[in-house]
């Protein structure tokens, strides 16, 4: 079955620096891919999509490449601010019939100023 | 009012009460779903209504009865839970096109705390 496996958090890092969140993924067929953001007491945004290979997503400064050689969908961003403090999710839809979203346990990151 | 709302926002309840969880949408959507997030465990899927008809059952124990009156709203009605339903539960939406449904949309959740 599909399923998604993303680095455990939480991540602790400073303003301005650069922050990585790896996300890889198995899958039969051709999925579509995805990060949603969570900040506290609020409900998944969707922060970006790739629905194809080699497709990048990107919003907000964040960016993520949809890589089918290393099955791979790393959320990067050049530099954080405090407001970027939230948890992470990667989320792999199927091809099956209802698309089902298949979700990391999530990735909590915290940005101090 | 726009994109995904739910109502209430908190709800404790004890175990052998009867309460109601509201998801409407206001992006003309025709797929609606229910997940529920607990602590330390990834979403899961309960539900999924395309065009008011459920598609999809998680093993969903019963106490748990989803109602899609019309492509807009959702209910999740709750009886006599367990505590350990306590969670977030957050209601989705999104566009089927041709079969296939498009990139789902998020609510900001419902917080049920069950004693």
């Amino acid at each position: 079955g599909n399923s998604v496996t993303q680095m455990e958090g939480p991540v602790t890092l400073s303003e301005e620096a650069f922050l990585t969140i790896n996300c890889t993924y198995t899958a039969t067929g051709y999925p579509s891919l995805f990060w949603y953001v969570q900040y506290p007491g609020e409900g998944l945004q969707l922060l970006l999509k790739a629905t194809k290979a080699d497709d990048k997503g990107s919003n907000k400064g964040f960016e993520a490449t949809y890589r089918k050689e290393t099955t791979s969908f790393h959320l990067e961003k050049g530099s954080v601010q405090v407001s970027d403090s939230a948890v992470y999710f990667c989320a792999l839809k199927g091809t099956d019939s209802w698309g089902k979203l298949q979700f990391g346990a999530g990735t909590q990151v915290v940005v101090t100023p | 009012e726009t994109g995904v709302t739910q109502t209430p926002r908190h709800l404790v309840m004890g175990m052998t009460n009867k309460k109601s969880l509201k998801c409407e949408q206001h992006l003309g959507h025709n797929a609606m779903y229910w997940y529920k997030q607990s602590a330390k465990k990834p979403l899961e899927l309960m539900f999924v209504y395309s065009l008011e008809e459920r598609v999809e059952n998680n093993s969903v124990p019963s106490r748990f009865s989803p109602e899609c009156p019309n492509s807009s709203h959702l209910f999740l009605h709750l009886h006599t839970l367990q505590p350990e339903d306590s969670a977030l539960y957050l209601c989705a939406s999104s566009q089927v096109r041709r079969g296939r449904p498009d990139t789902q949309y998020f609510g900001p959740g419902t917080r049920l705390t069950v004693l």
